[in-house]
């Protein structure tokens, strides 16, 4: 099956500075979605881009999907961006999400 | 506009019991999908219901079983609980995941003693 890969697994910041959180597929996917887990277990939903780049706020991700890799750029981090960043990956013809192992932040005031 | 609500938040079962979780979806959804998320782990998929039948499954035993109703909303039944279905069950609904991709709801920790 497709294997998702998550780039730094930790990663501990001061607040104000920027990130880059990457994720590499194995596969062609029809469906790409980065999430944040808060401390309470959901899962939020940050961007649906299997393909392009959107941006939302201080976030924005980038997915490249011929070359399997997507990012995700949080700018001027705050200790509320703290939690595990999960990319999750959909392939034609399933129904079911693949995640990665996650990439732990945490931003320090 | 209620997203995916789960009950209940948390559970607490002795080894060898059942139990039932619940999932309402998010309005408009018709696709209901069900995690396993374990301590430090990414959410596993466990199966999907879409027209109140099982469309998809996961690499999880017969003792996971699960049910859709008419109104979207969904169950999902553990049998004969091990220590090790101890985890975090995420419900997870969506339209058009072609084009939307899915909405999680807070999930169901669910602890097996």
């Amino acid at each position: 099956g497709i294997q998702v890969e998550q780039s730094p697994p930790d990663l501990i910041l001061q607040e104000g500075a920027n990130s880059t959180l990457r994720c590499n597929f194995s596969d062609s996917v029809n469906n790409l979605q980065w999430f944040h887990q808060n401390p309470w277990g959901q899962l939020i939903n940050l961007f649906y881009i299997p393909s392009g780049t959107k941006q939302n706020g201080r976030l924005s991700a980038t997915t490249v999907a011929t070359e399997r890799y997507s990012l995700l750029y949080i700018s001027s981090s705050q200790t509320t961006d703290s939690g595990v960043y999960f990319c999750a990956v959909g392939q034609g013809g399933s129904e079911k999400l693949v995640f990665g192992k996650g990439t732990k932040l945490t931003v320090n005031p | 506009d209620a997203g995916v609500t789960q009950s209940p938040t948390h559970l607490i079962k002795t080894r060898g019991q059942q139990v039932t979780l619940r999932c309402s979806p998010k309005s408009g959804h018709d696709t209901v999908s069900w995690y396993q998320q374990a301590l430090g782990q990414g959410p596993q998929f466990i199966f999907q219901y879409y027209e109140e039948e099982e469309r998809q499954r996961g690499n999880f035993p017969d003792r996971f079983s699960g049910h859709q109703f008419p109104n979207y909303s969904s169950e999902l039944n553990v049998n004969a609980l091990l220590l090790g279905d101890s985890a975090l069950y995420l419900c997870a609904s969506s339209y058009d995941r072609i084009n939307y991709g899915y909405t999680f709801g807070s999930g169901t920790r669910l602890t097996v003693v």
